[in-house]
């Protein structure tokens, strides 16, 4: 029974490339949670995606982050033109429902470096 | 802004001993209080979670207390193991998902 599923594990951009993130949620599992960890602090919020639709992005950064949740596939965090602030573990979370006792389970994270 | 503040942010604690780490928050609309257990290289992973309709929840030797009126919360683990040295981040909802996490707690057991 595998756990949500990240990758790559590790990505080295340099300054002004794309950085894609992919997130295979746990199996029966349709709603998906992404969060970024910068060094020495918690994980932030980023977006709440259910499969097709974006619930809440409040979290996104409002240029050049975008994220989706296809009918079918993983879920993609997509950063364009990234920057040395970009450098950041992003972990996705997935859960059964989006409703109340709605535990969410991590994944490894995915590492970006920008050099 | 950090919405939840957590400390100390590093521990170091003898194989036995009880570990403590406190939080506190701002926003009296959270009503679901998690702590997580975060290993180098992994995921975190859902160690104990409360609302605050309790003030103790106990889990083995894990035990969360939440003092509503002081709008803190606290995770102590009793009979510390080496296997129990990890980062410990508490967090905060209100809605169930959009969870506000502290800083984290590095805890290290000595054998």
């Amino acid at each position: 029974n595998a756990g949500v599923m990240q990758n790559p594990r590790h990505l080295v951009r340099r300054r002004g490339q794309e950085a894609r993130l992919r997130c295979s949620p746990m199996k029966g599992h349709s709603h998906v949670y992404w969060y970024r960890q910068l060094p020495e602090e918690g994980l932030k919020f980023m977006v709440y995606l259910q499969k097709e639709n974006i619930i809440d992005e409040s979290g996104m950064p409002k240029e050049r982050f975008s994220a989706e949740f296809p009918k079918e596939g993983p879920s993609i965090l997509r950063i364009q033109q990234v920057v040395r602030g970009d450098s950041a573990a992003y972990f996705c979370a997935s859960s059964p429902t989006g409703g109340y006792n709605n535990e969410q389970f991590f994944g490894p994270g995915t590492r970006l470096t920008v050099l | 802004q950090q919405q939840v503040k957590q400390s100390p942010q590093s521990l170091i604690v003898q194989k036995g001993g009880i570990s403590i780490i406190n939080c506190a928050y701002e926003n009296t609309a959270f009503d679901y209080f998690p702590w997580y257990q975060q290993f180098p290289g992994k995921g975190p992973a859902l160690l104990i979670a409360i609302r605050p309709d309790v003030s103790e929840k106990k889990e083995g030797r894990f035990t969360i207390s939440f003092n509503k009126s002081a709008k803190q919360f606290s995770l102590h683990i009793m009979d510390s193991q080496p296997g129990d040295s990890a980062t410990y981040f508490c967090a905060a909802s209100k809605d169930d998902y959009k969870l506000s996490f502290g800083a984290g707690t590095t805890v290290t057991v000595r054998a």
